[in-house]
């Protein structure tokens, strides 16, 4: 398996434009997580999924951002309109549980630059 | 609800010398637990991991780590670190319940000194 993939790698939009992150988890991962990474706040968990559906929303930080998961093999985040503070990495990350929970397997994240 | 802490946010240690780094978590049931390391510019990866058993859980690269269980704590330990080790550290937890999210801890930064 090519493990997390994450697209694009590095994002520079303009305050105001929309954008959006992308993920395809690990095939068989039942489990999606977005995180957001910066100096100032570290990792924090925006969303996750479990089976497609949306478990806990409560770190997404406004209504700007929304994530949808609309089938096993892929998820997006998308932020709209953007502004300078979203800049972040974002990351992307997916696990299951079968018998007990496995670890959660990362992407490479993309770096978002808002302008 | 689930937390974790990790009390040293920055490490700085000469080549050789042994690390300690703490994590302490806080949930009232069954947890997993893990310890990730992020180099430079890259993305996390798994260093270690605790399911059930043998409290004392040995990684790669040397690092080993031990869950106590009375003190909610699982630190993460090399005895000598090599340059090569600088990064960031995170301690993560997950309780149990299907319900259960990963949290990760604020981070630890180990700077080491050739």
């Amino acid at each position: 398996d090519a493990g997390v993939i994450q697209s694009p790698r590095h994002e520079v939009t303009e305050m105001g434009q929309e954008v959006t992150l992308r993920c395809k988890p690990i095939s068989g991962h039942d489990y999606l997580f977005w995180y957001r990474q910066t100096m100032m706040r570290g990792l924090e968990l925006l969303i996750y999924f479990n089976n497609n559906v949306p478990i806990d929303d409560s770190g997404m930080p406004e209504d700007r951002f929304s994530a949808k998961m609309p089938n096993a093999s892929f998820s997006t985040l998308k932020i709209q309109p953007s502004e300078p503070r979203d800049s972040a990495v974002y990351f992307c990350a997916s696990s299951t549980r079968g018998r007990g929970w496995s670890e959660a397997f990362f992407g490479q994240g993309t770096r978002l630059t808002v302008v | 609800a689930q937390s974790v802490s990790q009390h040293n946010h920055h490490v700085i240690l000469s080549e050789a010398a042994s690390l300690e780094l703490g994590c302490n978590y806080s949930y009232g049931g069954t947890v997993n637990l893990f310890w990730y390391v992020q180099y430079p510019g890259q993305h996390l990866q798994l260093l270690l991991k605790y399911f059930s058993g043998d409290p004392l859980v040995k990684g790669i690269k040397g690092f080993e780590a031990e869950f106590i269980k009375s003190k909610f704590s699982f630190n993460l330990r090399k005895p000598s670190v090599q340059w090569s080790d600088t990064a960031e550290y995170f301690c993560a937890v997950i309780g149990y319940s299907s319900a259960s999210k990963i949290i990760f801890g604020s981070g630890t930064r180990l700077s080491i000194r050739p």
